[in-house]
């Protein structure tokens, strides 16, 4: 079935360093990829995302590139801030599952420190 | 304001005590589904909903059972909770129309713990 791997965290980063989250995903259609963001004690948030190949999402400074090739989404931001200490989920939906559901991967806690 | 709402937000039970988490969301929505979160696991789906009256089991519905009789409102109800069920519980739901990349939006979550 489909599924979705991500680094494991914690990542810690001091203020304005550049993050690399890596999410490779594999799946039997052509699906639509999502980062999601959860702050300390709230949900998940849409943080940006990409319905084909070579599609480049970006939000609040954050960016991924759909790469199809590479079966990847890995999140990027040049300067990280303290208030962007959260955790992150990649995470696809398939077309082709009736269900839309959302499939997840484990989640990367990053923490930035001042 | 748009919103996926949750209740309670945090819930501590006993074994075998039922209860009932409600969500409820004011966008008009016919799909809406149930996920749990637990540590090193991600979301998983418990049930869904694409509209009322129609549900379906996720990927790990042991356990639980949901009802749909409003558009609005997409109760989890668990009859007899044990302590495997101890997650971040979460409420989502989306538009109704199957367009690619469609965006889910989510509850604020429920924080259930069963002694």
């Amino acid at each position: 079935g489909d599924s979705v791997t991500q680094m494991e965290g914690p990542v810690t980063l001091s203020e304005e360093a550049f993050l690399t989250i890596n999410c490779t995903y594999t799946a039997t259609g052509y699906p639509s990829l999502f980062w999601y963001v959860q702050y300390p004690g709230e949900g998940l948030q849409l943080l940006l995302k990409a319905t084909k190949a070579d599609d480049k999402g970006s939000n609040k400074g954050f960016e991924a590139t759909y790469r199809k090739e590479t079966t990847s989404f890995h999140l990027e931001k040049g300067s990280v801030q303290v208030s962007d200490s959260a955790v992150y989920f990649c995470a696809l939906s398939d077309p082709g599952d009736s269900s839309y559901k959302l499939i997840f991967g484990s989640g990367t806690r990053l923490l930035v420190r001042p | 304001e748009a919103q996926v709402t949750q209740n309670p937000r945090y819930l501590i039970t006993v074994t075998g005590k039922k209860l009932t988490v409600t969500c409820s969301q004011n966008m008009n929505h016919e799909y809406m589904s149930w996920y749990r979160q637990d540590p090193g696991l991600g979301l998983r789906q418990i049930y869904y909903s694409m509209n009322v009256e129609v549900t379906d089991k996720g990927d790990v519905p042991e356990g639980y059972k949901v009802s749909r009789k409003e558009k609005r409102n997409f109760p989890l109800i668990l009859e007899s909770p044990s302590p495997n069920q101890t997650s971040l519980y979460f409420c989502a739901s989306r538009p109704p129309l199957p367009r690619r990349g469609e965006t889910q939006y989510f509850g604020p979550g429920t924080r259930l713990l069963v002694l």
